[in-house]
């Protein structure tokens, strides 16, 4: 257990939907991390948030978008969904610049 | 740019074999991280190790061992005595220290299937 909690675990939505998906980073990790990973394109960067502001971003498709609260948990807003966006979500959180922690993940199936 | 190329797609091997994970990563910077993961059949991702450049010693964790050879630019990693609950997907990644952000790009990932 990496200490990184997501949910849901699963969620199946149709297309065109919006889903909010949910990550609690370890005790005392001030940065988040999202990925996606799906078959044909490995695993990729999303965006990263470190102490409630975003410090980097990747891959990250304008109708996706994210934030970090307060408490440090952190929100992935995925909008307009297309069957293409069907994928694993992982979340990941590390102690500044360090080996990142990933979170058991949410598969995301778009019908 | 980062880059790190996982020339083995998948290696299936048999309970009690050695076997080898090949990471040949590509930077410019001086200062970076390397890493392993594994993930499971279950889909979790696993850290396993972080090296950094300056680092270039060799590390066993018992049957896993990773051998850093900065001169050919591989991280390459040994499982000795394979188990069956080794089979998994291994991933090596990279990050730089230019940007502050050290965000890691990862391979594209090693299927390994330990046959009983």
């Amino acid at each position: 257990d990496s200490g990184v909690t997501q949910t849901p675990k699963h969620l199946i939505t149709a297309t065109g939907q919006r889903v909010t998906l949910r990550c609690s980073p370890r005790s005392g990790d001030l940065s988040v991390y999202w990925y996606q990973q799906s078959l044909d394109q490995g695993l990729q960067f999303l965006i990263q948030y470190y102490n409630g502001e975003e410090r980097a971003k990747g891959n990250i498709l304008e109708r996706f978008s994210a934030q970090q609260f307060p408490d440090l948990h952190s929100e992935l807003n995925l909008s307009s969904l297309e069957l293409g966006d069907s994928a694993l979500y992982f979340c990941a959180s590390s102690p500044q610049r360090n080996e990142q922690f990933f979170g058991p993940g949410t598969r995301l199936t778009v019908l | 740019a980062q880059k790190v190329t996982q020339a083995q797609t998948e290696i299936s091997v048999v309970e009690k074999e050695d076997v080898t994970l090949d990471c040949v990563y590509e930077t410019r910077d001086t200062t970076y991280y390397l890493f392993w993961y594994k993930q499971p059949p279950s889909g979790e991702l696993v850290f396993l190790i972080r090296r950094n450049s300056f680092d270039e010693q060799n590390e066993i964790s018992g049957r896993y061992s990773w051998n850093f050879q900065k001169s050919t630019s591989s991280f390459n990693f040994t499982i000795t005595a394979s188990q069956v609950v080794d089979s998994a997907v291994y991933f090596c990644a990279l990050s730089e220290a230019s940007g502050g952000s050290y965000i890691p790009t990862f391979g594209r990932g090693t299927s390994l299937i330990v046959h009983p």
